[in-house]
């Protein structure tokens, strides 16, 4: 079954605004992983956060995670026409496995 | 460095037939993956190993065949073709478990 389930499966909005978007997982973690897969493409690793961290930057990248409810936000600020992709978020269960979301389907219009 | 590469990009297959993915990665990354993409769902772990030598089942292994040849690769063997095996098909490496992964650019498999 999905581990994680990303929130809103589709978003659209227009260049310059920022977008955000949500992860729920289910069960503890050794940490939580945000990708970015372009249309056709192979996922390219973003950013990481471990179970001890509630807050990364990176870049225009802003990541939270709240164990205790189970999900992380990304925000991606100021966004671009480039940042159009889906983004899944990962998380990484002992010993080795990596359970993905359903993935957020990003649009941003010029 | 050429990451991790995947051959082949799209195949074609009948029902029942066999064929083998191959992975490779320079990285020198002990863990190597393969997942499925469907569309709607989202990747699923096929099975995945942990260093060379050793392989493990993930999420979905039904149907599929693993074999760490070395280090640097990691195939995947459909024995007999069915068409829920229809799918695109990632390999993936880390350093170790609990870092980011690279991915490779995918297989396109059809089975009619």
């Amino acid at each position: 079954s999905q581990q994680g389930e990303e929130d809103p499966q589709a978003l659209s909005i227009q260049e310059g605004e920022n977008a955000t978007m949500n992860c729920s997982y289910k069960t503890s973690i050794n940490n939580l992983q945000w990708y970015r897969q372009n249309s056709g493409r192979g996922l390219v690793h973003l950013i990481l956060i471990r179970s001890n961290e509630r807050e990364k930057h990176s870049g225009r990248l802003r990541v939270t995670l709240d164990t205790s409810k189970k999900s992380s936000s990304l925000l991606i600020t100021a966004s671009r026409a480039a940042d159009t992709a889906s983004y899944f978020c990962a998380t990484s269960l002992p010993p080795q496995e990596y359970i993905f979301g359903t993935g957020t389907r990003l649009k941003v219009l010029a | 460095n050429a990451g991790v590469t995947q051959t082949p990009k799209f195949q074609v297959l009948k029902t029942g037939q066999s064929m083998t993915l191959q992975c490779a990665q320079d990285m020198n990354h002990n863990s190597m993956y393969w997942y499925r993409q469907d569309p709607g769902m989202g990747l699923r772990l096929i099975y995945y190993s942990a260093s060379e030598g050793t392989t493990d089942k993930g999420e979905v292994p039904n149907g599929y065949n693993v074999s760490r040849l070395n280090k640097r690769e990691f195939s995947l063997r459909l024995e007999s073709a069915a068409p829920s095996q229809t799918s695109v098909y990632f390999c993936a490496s880390s350093l170790t478990g609990n870092n980011e992964q690279f991915f490779g650019p995918g297989t396109r498999l059809t089975v009619l």
